[in-house]
């Protein structure tokens, strides 16, 4: 169980397109959704945490408007990096949990703006 | 000081020995406690998930928790080359910012054949 299911795996795209990230919980409903970004041989940074139906909370650096997330259900995330440009490239990955269980994290999505 | 120290590794064992990683912590709001493995270009996947102090075994995998001492442990025994990836202990508190993960930096662990 608890299965997070991220799509796309990569993605290669030109710099000044947008590319949206999906997330969903397969198998259980996600009070709280996470994303994250990873540097090479770094630990995870936690970017943004999302409610359903509300507002997502930014950490402080990420830019609320370049990083778009939208959580509309209690198994679906989106993050959509507006006008990506070659320094967006990195590894995004979800997280999602319920109540004070642990967060289970999907496969992550390999950004590369050309 | 950092919230969750992790030493930095890499680590080298021979298959079949007994791995021991550890983190240490600052912040005593800190109640659950949790490992996850993470290989080469994919997410963490939870292998262990503790609430407050004590031991839970899981297979080969024991996880510990000692409050007081604020550090936590994971054993892995009769390691394997399929055990190969880097471990990241990470934790969290109730409430507010303290309910936010905080990940200790992963250490890479190789398992010899």
């Amino acid at each position: 169980g608890a299965v997070v299911s991220q799509h796309p795996s990569w993605v290669i795209c030109k710099s000044g397109t947008s590319v949206k990230i999906e997330c969903r919980s397969l198998d259980f409903q996600a009070t709280t959704m996470f994303w994250y970004r990873q540097f090479p041989k770094q630990s995870l940074m936690l970017m943004a945490t999302s409610n359903e139906g509300s507002k997502a909370t930014y950490e402080q650096g990420v830019e609320k408007d370049k990083f778009l997330i939208n959580h509309a259900s209690l198994t679906l995330s989106t993050l959509t990096v507006t006008s990506a440009h070659p320094e967006d490239s990195s590894f995004y990955i979800c997280s999602a949990r319920v109540g004070e269980q642990p967060q289970h994290f999907g496969d992550g999505t390999r950004l590369s703006i050309l | 000081q950092k919230e969750v120290e992790q030493d930095p590794g890499p680590l080298s064992v021979p298959e079949g020995a007994i791995v021991s990683l550890n983190c240490t912590y600052s912040n005593s709001a800190f109640q659950y406690f949790m490992w996850y493995r993470q290989y080469s270009r994919k997410g963490p996947e939870l292998l262990m998930y503790t609430y407050s102090s004590g031991n839970k075994e899981d297979g080969r995998f024991t996880a510990q928790v000692d409050k007081s001492s604020k550090y936590i442990s994971l054993f892995i025994r009769d390691s394997q080359p399929s055990d190969s990836a880097t471990y990241l202990c990470a934790m969290r508190g109730r409430s507010g910012a303290n309910s936010k993960l905080t990940f200790g930096k992963g250490i890479t662990l190789s398992v010899r054949p």
